[in-house]
């Protein structure tokens, strides 16, 4: 399994701030995804993370809100940009259970982000 | 597109018996992941089973088993012998194989265990 460590673990921020969110895995993987919880509500993805190309977004969520960085096959971030109060949520990263895109089967999670825009 | 449905938004037992959890899928894939994770108060999504769909053996972790009925699109999650530390909520999930590898999940479950 991976570990992955997902910085910060919370955060409060004020309107129109943004705010980077970090990954770091402790192995190899070729994709990384990003998911959003809204209070009470389901994981819903918001983009996966692709390593030396842009990430491919899901419909609903755009490159100007959520940029995301995947500088080496164990790295990533993603910014909330320009906050609203609309923006609060747990966001979580997850990885592939294996490097080779074919053995991957489940998929491990990091403890996640709870951000507060205030 | 894959959707997952999760009809109970609570469920609750009594410590020491047995709940079953309900989820059901659509999808045109023939192959492909289903999975129930566990998500307690400290937010970690935790992997709790998962089920290949070209296995017709239901998988089987301890306590915790699943009833896959494939062409129903069916995947239940049954607990036996209910701990406290199960409470959490609970989320069903698919996945392709091929292709996308993204998670879709259902709308989850809150399960409180009773002493």
């Amino acid at each position: 399994s991976a570990v992955i460590s997902q910085k910060p673990s919370r955060d409060i921020c004020q309107r129109g701030t943004s705010l980077t969110i970090q990954c770091q895995v402790d192995s190899q993987v070729t994709m990384m995804f990003w998911y959003r919880q809204q209070p009470g509500q389901s994981l819903t993805l918001i983009a996966t993370a692709n390593q030396g190309s842009e990430a491919t977004y899901e419909s609903g969520f755009v490159i100007d809100k959520f940029p995301i960085s995947r500088p080496n096959l164990t790295f990533s971030t993603l910014t909330v940009s320009n906050m609203s109060p609309e923006d609060s949520s747990i966001y979580l990263c997850s990885v592939g259970s294996h490097r080779d895109r074919s053995l991957n089967t489940e998929a491990f999670f990091g403890q996640g982000t709870r951000l507060t825009v205030v | 597109a894959q959707t997952v449905t999760q009809s109970q938004p609570e469920m609750s037992v009594q410590e020491a018996e047995t709940v079953t959890l309900s989820c059901t899928y659509d999808t045109s894939e023939s192959d492909y992941y289903l999975f129930w994770y566990k998500q307690p108060p400290s937010r970690q999504m935790i992997l709790v089973i998962r089920q290949e769909a070209y296995k017709q053996q239901n998988a089987t972790e301890n306590r915790f088993s699943v009833n896959f009925q494939k062409a129903a699109k069916s995947f239940s999650l049954k607990i036996s012998d209910s701990q406290l530390g199960d409470a959490a909520m609970y989320f069903c999930a698919y996945r392709r194989i091929q292709g996308a590898q993204k998670l879709v999940f259902g709308q989850g479950t809150r399960l409180t265990i009773n002493p």
